[in-house]
């Protein structure tokens, strides 16, 4: 398997324009994660999806910052307008269902290797 | 939600083991305890989970003190590569419908010295 696919690996864009990352997860994983990363704040986990359906969006940090998953193979993350304060390295992640206890989440996350946003 | 804490940095001599030490005093009767480590300028990556028992694999070993209030990530022989921020988290478990929040800190910083 090709591991979690994120694109693009690098992007510049000036205040104000509209950004959106993308990212393939591992096939027959059932949760996607959306994490961002800074050296002030660390890891934070913004959104994550179950089955494509969001759960949990509490660390969406904004109203400009929105997610979808369209379908079990593709996710984006957009932020409009972007601001300065965005700039990040945007992680996805996929995890499957727990091989363990059935019906409980504590599968490993598989992570992309991130999105470098820079808004100048 | 169950917090855990680690010092942020440590340094270890190639080729030595590495004790990287694990504090979650309230952790819970169902939690997991998983570390993931992140080396520069990648996504973090899996290392190793246990709920009671300590816990072996090709990477590291995970050692659970018997209250499990604490925990410990041993690598057996510390290389360049291993330098990377480890990160112990707590995974709770609610119910069949729900998936717990993956919630990271800031981790230890372990720099591996030649």
């Amino acid at each position: 398997d090709a591991g979690v696919i994120q694109s693009p690996r690098h992007e510049v864009t000036e205040m104000g324009q509209e950004v959106t990352l993308r990212c393939k997860p591992i096939s027959g994983h059932d949760y996607l994660f959306w994490y961002r990363q800074t050296m002030m704040r660390g890891l934070e986990l913004l959104i994550y999806f179950n089955n494509n359906v969001p759960i949990d969006d509490s660390g969406m940090p904004e109203d400009r910052f929105s997610a979808k998953m369209p379908n079990a193979s593709f996710s984006t993350l957009k932020i409009q307008p972007s601001e300065p304060r965005d700039s990040a390295v945007y992680f996805c992640a996929s995890s499957p269902r727990d091989r363990g206890l059935a019906g409980v989440g504590t599968g490993e996350l598989f992570f992309g290797e991130g999105s470098r946003l820079t808004v100048l | 939600d169950a917090k855990t804490t680690q010092p942020n940095s440590m340094e270890s001599n190639e080729e030595e083991p590495v004790h990287l030490p694990c504090n979650h005093s309230t952790i819970s009767g169902t939690d997991y305890i998983h570390w993931y480590r992140q080396l520069p300028s990648q996504g973090p990556e899996y290392v190793i989970h246990g709920l009671t028992s300590n816990v072996n694999n090709r990477m590291a070993s995970l050692a659970i003190a018997e209250d499990r209030k604490s925990s410990t990530l041993i690598l057996h022989r510390a290389t360049l590569r291993d330098a990377a921020v480890y990160y112990c988290i707590l995974r709770e478990q609610y119910s069949k419908t729900s998936y717990d929040k993956v919630i990271f800190g800031p981790g230890t910083s372990l720099s591996v010295i030649p």
